[in-house]
């Protein structure tokens, strides 16, 4: 099973500041089948990057996603008041698919 | 426009059972491979299983079983669909306390010999609750 490790737990910033998230695998991520989702209270998750880099319908050019093996980042460029939320990293290229446990970007 | 909408969920005792339903619309059921995701209250998410279409099923069996499970619910959880209700349901059987949390349904990724043909996880329902408490 791939484990995957995301860090920071938390990421404290302020609107407009840089976010930069990691997501670690224990062993190399399959053709770099790995997800990114963000969730906020309440709500399903929403799918953000697909395949590591490619970004899904609809979701702003501030989120990108990049990485290879077993260390991936997504960085969201300028953080917007409604990107304050929970984001998950995911892996779909080697049964079972796995989440990572997600960092919280909060308000600072 | 795309639409899944889970149901089923309520309270149950430990040991007991619950089928959970996810009626999709807006999409071409009959192909689509479908998974369960599930979230206990204030986790994080977690991965329960996929079960292939019927025509994936008679493909690659490079591309994993016809249904793949989390070792957590192997055993216990069945998942199945109904092509002509254009419904998937998730079995939930020997339910265990752990087992509590929100269940979501959404589209799984679709693979031809262990390439991604057609991305998963873009569309999810809004969740269905499953508490286990006596």
């Amino acid at each position: 099973e791939v484990v995957l490790t995301q860090s920071p737990g938390t990421l404290s910033l302020s609107p407009g500041e840089r976010a930069t998230l990691s997501c670690r695998a224990s062993q190399s991520v399959r053709s770099r089948y790995l997800a990114w989702f963000q969730q906020k209270p309440g709500q399903a998750p929403r799918l953000l990057i697909y395949a590591a880099s490619n970004r899904a319908a609809d979701i702003s050019d501030r989120f990108s996603g990049s990485g290879s093996g077993t260390d991936f980042t997504l960085t969201i460029s300028r953080l917007e008041p409604e990107d304050f939320a929970v984001y998950y990293c995911q892996q779909y290229g080697s049964y079972p698919f796995t989440f990572g446990p997600g960092t919280k970007v909060e308000i600072k | 426009e795309v639409q899944l909408v889970e149901s089923g969920g309520g309270l149950v005792k430990p040991g007991g059972s619950l089928r959970l339903s996810c009626a999709a619309s807006g999409f071409n059921f009959n192909d689509a491979w479908m998974t369960w995701v599930r979230q206990a209250p204030g986790k994080g998410l977690e991965w329960v299983g996929r079960i292939k279409s019927e025509s994936g099923r008679r493909k690659s069996e490079a591309d994993g079983a016809t249904i793949e499970y989390a070792a957590s619910v192997k055993g216990r959880f069945t998942i199945s669909r109904d092509d002509s209700k254009n419904t998937l349901y998730l079995q939930m059987n020997s339910l265990k306390t752990e087992d509590t949390a929100v269940y979501y349904c959404s589209t799984a990724p679709i693979t031809i010999y262990g390439v991604v043909i057609k991305k998963g996880f873009d569309y999810w329902g809004q969740g269905t609750l499953v508490t286990v408490s006596s």
